[in-house]
């Protein structure tokens, strides 16, 4: 079957460390997306792409950057890690745009 | 105002119980709606999608107000395992999906 998996599912780590996301689908899907989780409110938009080497800013993107070199991946990189990025990160995929999101099971990430 | 509103609860209601709840859109021009149901620290999983007056899917019914903006999901005999948080989901318009809080749903017997 067809799936999204995120890793790590849970991680610590520590202000201004390097941190990266993966996401890996086998849907064959050229859109996915990157959503971020906090209590009070809902998913909201950091990154996306319409397919390889395409990448583009959501409405939370500052502190956060993607890369597409192929259909299955799209990692997410937190480069100086800040204590309001701690959340719960959420990779999706659709198979067309404004279409159904299919969700990872969620990264939970803590940074102190 | 938030593009895209709903009702936090917690709603609690017994098994059985016909619940509805609402979800408030800022931008009239809005054309297709989602709802997802999220279980606790799960991912959010499609419920249903609405692209006209409304859609029906067993128990669920969901109904889209455009005169007044907002969409309403009901849930008739809920079951315990009804006990969700709801998100509400719109398209804005250019593809650009917006979500709501999400509503939670407490089912007891």
């Amino acid at each position: 079957d067809a799936e999204i998996t995120q890793s790590p599912r849970h991680k610590i780590t520590e202000t201004g460390r390097q941190v990266t996301l993966a996401c890996h689908q086998t849907w064959n899907h050229n859109n996915m997306f990157w959503y971020r989780q906090d209590l009070g409110h809902g998913l909201r938009l950091i990154h996306y792409s319409y397919g390889v080497q395409d990448t583009n800013k959501g409405e939370v993107s500052d502190g956060y950057s993607v890369s597409r070199s192929n259909t299955e991946d799209l990692p997410l990189t937190l480069e100086s890690a800040a204590s309001s990025q701690t959340s719960v990160y959420f990779c999706a995929s659709s198979d067309w745009v404004g279409g159904e999101l299919f969700f990872g099971e969620g990264s939970r990430l803590t940074v102190l | 105002r938030k593009e895209v509103e709903q009702d936090p609860g917690p709603f609690n209601v017994p098994e059985g119980a016909t619940v509805a709840f609402n979800c408030t859109y800022s931008n009239s021009a809005s054309q297709s709606f989602f709802w997802y149901r999220q279980d606790c620290r799960k991912e959010p999983k499609l419920l249903m999608s609405v692209y006209s007056s409304g859609n029906e899917d067993g128990r669920f019914t969901a109904q889209l107000n455009r005169a007044s903006q907002y969409i309403s999901l009901l849930i008739r005999d809920s079951k315990l395992s009804d006990s969700a948080t709801y998100l509400c989901v719109v398209n804005m318009g250019g593809n650009k999906l917006v979500f709501g809080a999400g509503t939670i749903l407490r089912v007891k017997s």
